[in-house]
Order: structure tokens, then sequence, then C-alpha cells
């Protein structure tokens, strides 16, 4: 079956650091990733939508300047946490689909921990 | 927006018990309703989804029914067993666009 790859699986810095989370289909194309956070107890938040060779689609209340998405191939998505701060920290995990009415794949998760 | 409800929250039931979850979604264009099975600290994982097109779907303990006139959806679990223990999502999605997950029901199995 489909198979989504999260590096890394869990991050602790300190507050200012940038932090790169990768997503990976490993045995289909995706051409739609999608980047969700989840608080403790709490449900999936979608943060942004990201699609291959173009810019990401950010839902409302997302800041962009605050959470790069770079969908550089067909296979790969990043999310970069820039200058992370305490409030940052969260759960985070990707998900894609290889045809659209398709279920999502999710990745592992990154917990993210700003000190 | 496009919003779906999830009821209970919490849900506690005896080993061998069924258990029930109910969803409601507000978009009448959604076609696509997914259930999801998460442990804690691990992926959200398919347990079961089912289309527009049918009103119930069934997979050995597991099954969904729809209804899209009142646009309602349940999952169904029978003869639970603690492994069953987890916190579970149901999602509707208009098929090629955002999915929208429900605010999840934590389920316990008590032995």
């Amino acid at each position: 079956g489909a198979v989504v790859s999260q590096h890394p699986s869990r991050v602790i810095c300190k507050s200012g650091t940038s932090v790169k989370i990768e997503c990976r289909s490993l045995d289909f194309q995706a051409t739609t990733m999608f980047w969700y956070r989840q608080f403790p107890k709490k449900s999936l938040m979608l943060m942004a939508t990201s699609n291959e060779g173009s810019k990401a689609t950010y839902e409302q209340g997302v800041e962009k300047d605050k959470f790069l998405i770079n969908h550089a191939s067909l296979t790969l998505s990043t999310l970069t946490v820039t200058s992370a701060h305490p409030e940052d920290s969260s759960f985070y995990i990707c998900s894609a689909w290889d045809r659209p009415d398709q279920p999502q794949h999710f990745g592992d998760g990154t917990r993210l921990s700003i000190l | 927006g496009e919003n779906v409800e999830q009821h209970p929250s919490t849900l506690s039931v005896q080993e061998g018990d069924s258990a029930v979850i109910k969803c409601t979604y507000s978009d009448s264009a959604s076609n696509y309703f997914p259930w999801y099975k998460q442990e804690l600290g691990k992926r959200p994982q398919l347990i079961i989804d089912i289309r527009s097109n049918v009103g119930e779907k069934k997979d050995q303990r597991i099954a969904v029914t729809l209804n899209k006139t009142a646009k309602h959806f349940s999952l169904h679990i029978t003869e639970t067993q603690p492994e069953d223990s987890a916190v579970y999502f149901c999602a509707a999605s208009t098929g090629g666009f955002k999915t929208i997950f429900g605010a999840g029901t934590r389920l316990f199995v008590k032995a």
C-alpha cells in the first residue's frame, strides 16, 4: 500500500531555531500533500495544502512566512518552521494521496518541542 | 464554512459491547467519508471508508452507515476489544479537495 515517510519524528531545539520537516511518498507520486497540526487530545487542523510545482495554499490564520512549505517534486514536500518559539510546539503530520478520490495516507508525524 | 461534528467526544464500553460514533457534515457536496483510528503518538490510519453512492459498508467488526439526506454518517464497532481503544476521527471530503476532520472520539474499551 501507499507509504508516506516523515522525518524527523522528534525535534527538541531552542527558541529562534528554524526546523525543517520532510514528507516523502515512497511508492507513489503525490501531486498534493497536506500539512496538519495536532494539539494534545485535539483533532487534526489543516495548515496548508501543498501542490507540486506551485505555491502552497494556506488555511486562514496560518502564517505563510512562519510555516514555509516547498513541494519541489512529486515525492517530497517540506515544512520549515522559521524562528520557532515555544508556542509552535506541537505534533505536525503530513499526508498525501495518490489519487484525489482515495484516502489520505499519513506520515508518522513530527513532535516539535521548542524550549 | 465546511464543518464536521463528531459525537461523543469520549466513549467508554465494556469489552464485547458495541460502540457507535456519529458524525454530521455540512457540505452537501461531500461524497467521500473516511474513518481513521489514531493511537497515542501515532499516525492516523484508515479503518474504513464509504462513498456517497453507498448507504452501508461492513468490514468484519467495523461498519459504517451513511444518510445523505440527513448528512449523517456513523461508525459501528461490534464485539469491542481492548486493542480497539484509540481516538477515532471521521472526515468528509468532496473528493479531490480538502478533507474536513471531526474533533475525534476517544474510545476506551474496558477488559
